[in-house]
C-alpha cells in the first residue's frame, strides 16, 4: 500500500519554465489537496478537490493550475515559474469520513527551487 | 490573519519527561483539531485529533487537551522519547469538505 506518492522529489527550474508536479493516491480517497510550505511557515493550501472533475482554489492559487480527471491523480501545474514559487510542495488525500472526521495522508513532498 | 498559532518555534525536553506543545486558535467555527508530526524530508503524518465536543483525547503516550473557552489546545507526550524529536503541527477545521488550517509548527528535541 503506497499511500500518497509524489514525483519528482527534487527539481530545479529556471525562471519562466513550466512543470507538472505529480501526485497519485491508491486509497480511493475522494478529497485531495496541494500545499506549499515555506521555511518557518505552516502549510498553505494551493488547490483542493472533492472528487474527480471538481477542483477549487485554496489560499494561494496564483501561478498554479490543477486538474482531477481520475480519483487517483491530482497533478499541479506551474506555467511560468517565478522565484517566489521556490518551496516544498505537499500533496495530501483523505477519505470523506461520514461519521468521524478523517485526517489527511501526506506524500513526502517535492522540493522545488526556481533560479 | 493567522487563525491557528503555535507561539513556541522550538522546545527541548529530557528523555522520560513530559513534553507539552501548545496551540491557540481564533476561529469559533473550528470543530476538529489535529496534530501532525513531521520528520525532515518526509511528509506530515497524523498523530491524534479531538472533536470540539470533547475536552480530552488519549492515544498511548499522546494526549490532546482542548479548552474551547480559551480557544487553546495542547499536546502532551509522556514519557518523551528521542524518536519523538520532530516538528509538530497543530491544525484545525470546521469539518466536512472545508479546508484545514495549519499552525507554523513547533520543533521538539528530546535529549537522551
Amino acid at each position: 500500500n503506497a499511500g500518497v506518492t509524489q514525483t519528482p522529489k527534487f527539481r530545479i527550474l529556471k525562471i519562466g519554465q513550466s512543470m507538472t508536479l505529480q501526485c497519485t493516491q491508491d486509497m480511493n480517497h475522494n478529497y485531495m489537496y496541494w500545499y506549499r510550505q515555506d521555511p518557518g511557515m505552516g502549510l498553505k493550501l494551493i488547490y483542493y478537490s472533492v472528487g474527480a472533475g471538481i477542483t477549487d482554489k485554496g489560499e494561494v492559487p496564483n501561478g498554479y493550475n490543477v486538474s482531477r480527471s481520475t480519483t487517483e491523480d491530482f497533478p499541479l501545474r506551474l506555467e511560468l515559474a517565478a522565484p517566489s514559487q521556490t518551496s516544498v510542495y505537499f500533496c495530501a488525500s483523505r477519505d470523506r469520513g461520514r461519521l468521524v472526521y478523517q485526517p489527511q495522508h501526506f506524500g513526502d513532498g517535492t522540493r522545488l527551487s526556481i533560479l | 490573519d493567522q487563525q491557528v498559532k503555535q507561539n513556541s518555534p522550538s522546545l527541548s525536553v529530557q528523555e522520560g519527561r513530559i513534553s507539552i506543545l501548545n496551540c491557540d486558535y481564533t476561529n469559533s467555527m473550528f470543530d476538529y483539531f489535529l496534530w501532525y508530526k513531521k520528520y525532515p524530508a518526509e511528509g506530515p503524518t497524523f498523530l491524534i485529533s479531538i472533536s470540539s465536543i470533547k475536552d480530552k483525547n488519549e492515544d498511548g503516550r499522546f494526549t490532546v487537551f482542548l479548552n474551547k473557552s480559551a480557544k487553546h489546545l495542547s499536546l502532551h507526550i509522556v514519557p518523551s522519547q528521542p524518536g519523538d524529536s520532530a516538528v509538530y503541527f497543530c491544525a484545525a477545521t470546521p469539518g466536512g469538505y472545508q479546508k484545514v488550517t495549519f499552525g507554523t509548527g513547533t520543533k521538539l528535541q528530546v535529549i537522551p
